[in-house]
């Protein structure tokens, strides 16, 4: 069946960097786009942007670009997001999501703080 | 960029009573080739969002048929005809007609 794997959960001081990674099963990746969605600790879904996992090609939303890069290891099905000078605000839950939002990974925690 | 309004904000709902989400947009979601891209979605508490419905009112596969979408232009509705124990969390809309793909603000629903 069709799963979405994601990285485990991440402990950061402000400045470091992280790296998410969404791995995909059960599908063509190459088939359907990827979504990235941020979701602060007791707050709703935030559209991060998405890339197009045929051609590689990032699209960022306005709050989420220059320090946030979307990339593929299309190899090995899996998409990853990477933020770099983490701030406080950067605490959150990233889930990455197929195209049309029928599968979702089961969330990345990632915590700021120093 | 599209804001999708959702009322109400928290819903409290015995077992079996039937319940309704709005969704309200600030600009048409029909998009220029017929298709109105407006999705629900529902996150349990500790978990991921999943698609209950896509396109207003097609039922993704295995949901049960206690939900229904329905609405065109800038108001949709997400009704549950009998709610269950699991149905618990909290309900969001999605449109992605127009980029920025943007989400509802979220109905948190409560079993009594």
């Amino acid at each position: 069946q069709i799963q979405l794997v994601q990285s485990g959960p991440e402990l950061k001081k402000p400045g470091e960097s992280v790296k998410i990674s969404c791995k995909a099963s059960g599908y063509t990746f190459t088939d359907y786009a990827m979504h990235w969605v941020k979701q602060a600790p007791g707050k709703g879904l935030k559209w991060m942007g998405w890339i197009n996992t045929y051609t590689g090609k990032p699209t960022y939303a306005d709050d989420f670009k220059g320090r946030f890069v979307f990339s593929l290891e299309a190899s090995a099905s899996t998409a990853n997001l990477q933020i770099s000078n983490l701030k406080n605000e950067d605490t959150a839950t990233y889930f990455c999501a197929r195209a049309y939002m029928d599968a979702w990974g089961q969330g990345a925690s990632v915590t700021v703080s120093s | 960029d599209v804001v999708l309004t959702q009322t109400p904000p928290t819903l409290s709902a015995t077992i079996g009573q039937s319940v309704s989400i709005s969704c309200r947009s600030s600009q048409s979601l029909l998009h220029s080739n017929g298709n109105t891209y407006l999705n629900w979605l529902l996150q349990r508490p500790g978990q991921p969002p999943q698609l209950l419905i896509y396109l207003v009112s097609r039922l993704e596969s295995g949901v049960p048929n206690r939900f229904s979408g329905s609405g065109s232009g800038t108001d949709f509705t997400l009704k549950i005809s009998g709610v269950e124990a699991e149905d618990l969390g909290v309900y969001y809309c999605v449109q992605s007609t127009h980029a920025p793909l943007t989400f509802g603000s979220g109905t948190k629903l409560e079993i009594k």
